[in-house]
Formats: C-alpha cells, sequence, structure tokens
C-alpha cells in the first residue's frame, strides 16, 4: 500500500527538542521530493521545509530556519525533522507530504500525505 | 491568518453544485497557472484533487473542476454527494522571499 506514517510527535516543554519521522511504503523513495508541512489548532496548513531526492538541498520557512533540519535516510525509506528550541507557536499537526513529480523535481504539488503527528509544546 | 482567503464553510444540497472561492495577490494566485486544492476528512490524510488550477489527478471524480481569474481560483463540485463533505484547502505557489507554497485557511463543506 502506497502511504506515509508520521511518527514521534508529543507534549515537549519550551526549549525542547524532537525528532519527528516519516516513513513510506508502497513507493520508490528516492525518486520523490519530500516535504514537512504543519497546521496549527484552526489555522491553514503551512510549509515548513523540503528535502531533495538525495537529501542534498534543503529550503525551510522563516519561522523555523536555523531551529529546525529536514534530512532523510532513502535506505530506510524515512524523512526526518528534527525540531530543536521549540516555542509554543510550534505546536500544530505536523504532516509530511510527497512531491507528485517521480522524475526528481520539485513542483510543490502534494500527492501523498500522512495523517499527521501531533506537537504539543508547552510548559 | 493564512495566505490566501477563503469562505469558512458553504453548505448545499446533495446533487447541488458548489463553488468555493480562494483569494491572493499578484505575488501567489496571480502570478503562477500553480493553484492546488486539498480535501481533507479529519483524521484521514489530506488527498490532491486539483493542481496546475484545472488538472485533476487520477482517480479523482469529474464532479470536481478548477478555474482561476486573476488573483482568485476557485473550486467547483457538481452533483454534491454526501462524501464531499469535508474541509477544502487550496494551495499557491509563490516567489515572495524564497520558493515556496501558501495555503488557505480551508473552507468546511456541508452536504445537508
Amino acid at each position: 500500500e502506497v502511504q506515509l506514517v508520521e511518527s514521534g510527535g508529543g507534549l515537549v516543554q519550551p526549549g525542547g527538542s524532537l525528532r519527528l519521522s516519516c516513513e513510506v511504503s508502497g513507493f520508490t523513495f528516492s525518486k520523490y521530493w519530500m516535504y514537512w508541512i504543519r497546521q496549527g489548532p484552526g489555522e491553514g496548513p503551512v510549509w515548513i521545509s523540503r528535502v531533495d531526492t538525495k537529501g542534498t538541498f534543503t529550503t525551510y520557512a522563516d519561522s523555523v530556519k536555523g531551529r529546525f533540519t529536514v534530512s532523510r535516510d532513502n535506505a530506510k525509506g524515512t524523512v526526518y525533522l528534527q525540531m530543536n528550541s521549540l516555542k509554543d507557536e510550534d505546536t500544530a499537526v505536523y504532516y509530511c507530504a510527497r512531491d507528485r513529480g517521480d522524475d526528481a523535481s520539485s513542483s510543490w504539488v502534494f500527492d501523498l500525505w500522512g495523517r499527521g503527528t501531533l506537537v504539543s509544546v508547552s510548559s | 491568518q493564512s495566505a490566501l482567503t477563503q469562505p469558512a464553510s458553504v453548505s448545499g444540497s446533495p446533487g447541488q453544485s458548489m463553488t468555493i472561492s480562494c483569494t491572493g495577490t499578484s505575488s501567489d494566485i496571480g502570478g503562477y497557472n500553480h493553484v492546488s486544492w486539498y480535501q481533507h476528512h479529519p483524521g484521514k490524510a489530506p488527498k490532491l484533487i486539483i493542481y496546475d488550477v484545472t488538472n485533476r489527478p487520477s482517480g479523482v471524480s469529474n464532479r470536481f473542476s478548477g478555474s482561476k481569474s486573476g488573483n482568485t481560483a476557485s473550486l467547483s463540485i457538481s452533483g454534491l454527494q454526501t462524501e464531499d463533505e469535508a474541509v477544502y484547502y487550496c494551495s499557491s505557489y509563490t516567489t515572495t522571499n524564497i520558493a515556496h507554497v501558501v495555503f488557505g485557511g480551508g473552507t468546511e463543506l456541508t452536504v445537508l
């Protein structure tokens, strides 16, 4: 089955760290750019990070730049999001998503999403 | 506050048609033909239903269609069905600051 499954969310204090994982199955992971998108309570989704097919090129939204790091392990079929110096405003459901381009291009169209993992930052 | 503006909710009866609008600026919707629409049933993974303004992915019903005029994109749904009840999000490519996408705040569709 083609799917993405996020894990690693939970409750963390401000200033703390979490590492999210997104394990994929059912397709050739190494062909696709991958993205992290989050959705705060009562808000629309917000793009926060992307990584190319090899894991060598990454970009971040200003709101997380310098605090979050995206990486991937093509052998394990997993993309990660290391989140440091967490703030209250990082509280959200975090989704990983796949680019629809299977030719190693970044189209910014997300044709496959996971169900998300909830991160709560609170003291 | 989301970058793109959508109505918070719409409703219709089975069999009717419905249109959801998504308003941005010349820096996003108006500047590129890279508008996508996603359907989200709570607790499930969001689903791509329209990309590049008018294109439907394989397997998506032809009851869903997209269009754009100026800085506003629209999602139309014909022959409403109860399973269409969901939250719909628009997104658009933009190069403001860096290349990325922005989303709307979502429209909750109720099929009465």
